[in-house]
């Protein structure tokens, strides 16, 4: 069917090691997006990509890694997890030209860093 | 920045109204609303652009006060269903239309008792 999935739906991880959170659509959607979400907080933009091989920084990138090769796959990396970066991420998407069109969230992982 | 909604949270009995109100302190292109129930993905309501327009689909419209940079969420007769947090996430005023993600607010939770 399509849509928009992310892996792995659950993780735990430990201090200090890089984790990979996944995020396909099979809509070809050009924008795609990362937020994460905590208590308190909202959802908060990490990473946004216009295309592949476009990316940009959203409110809260620091800790974060993107890469766009493929339209569909948008993977966030946390090259060295902090506890601080425990959080639900969310990844999204939308058709067309930013902000007049809705966004279609994946999801979630839920992600642990002991 | 990020949006100021009010209320924090709502409590209402099964076909009573409510109004949810978003405001932010920099120009809008658009406002975005999404309901999310616990524990899932956000699921996008309605997109209000510039103008004023007023939206709606069943018992739920949004209004858009561009001079004031506000949006408002009317639930009318409300539902158990409805029950759930509620985002708005606004759009920036960018020439073309903006390119980037949403500024979300911190959500309005709404509990229907029966």
């Amino acid at each position: 069917d399509a849509g928009i999935t992310q892996s792995p739906r659950y993780k735990i991880t430990e201090t200090g090691r890089q984790v990979t959170l996944m995020c396909h659509q099979t809509w070809s959607h050009s924008y795609m997006f990362w937020y994460r979400q905590d208590l308190g907080h909202g959802l908060r933009l990490i990473y946004y990509s216009a295309a592949a091989d476009i990316t940009d920084k959203g409110e809260v990138p620091d800790g974060y890694v993107v890469s766009r090769s493929k339209t569909e796959n948008f993977p966030l990396t946390l090259e060295s997890a902090t506890r601080s970066q425990t959080s639900v991420y969310f990844c999204a998407s939308t058709p067309g030209l930013g902000s007049n069109q809705p966004q279609h969230f994946g999801d979630g992982t839920r992600l642990s860093i002991l | 920045q990020q949006p100021v909604q009010s209320p924090q949270a709502v409590i209402l009995r099964e076909g009573e109204d409510a109004v949810i109100n978003c405001s932010s302190s920099k120009a809008l292109y658009s406002v975005h609303w999404y309901r999310q129930k616990h524990g899932e993905a956000p699921v996008f309501l309605m997109i209000l652009l510039k103008g004023g327009e007023q939206k709606g689909h069943d018992k739920i419209s949004a209004s858009f006060n561009e001079k004031k940079q506000q949006s408002s969420l009317y639930l009318t007769a409300s539902q158990l269903s409805y029950s759930g947090t509620y985002f708005c996430g606004t759009g920036a005023m960018y020439s073309g239309g903006g390119a980037d993600g949403l500024t979300f607010g911190k959500g309005t939770h709404l509990i229907i008792q029966p």
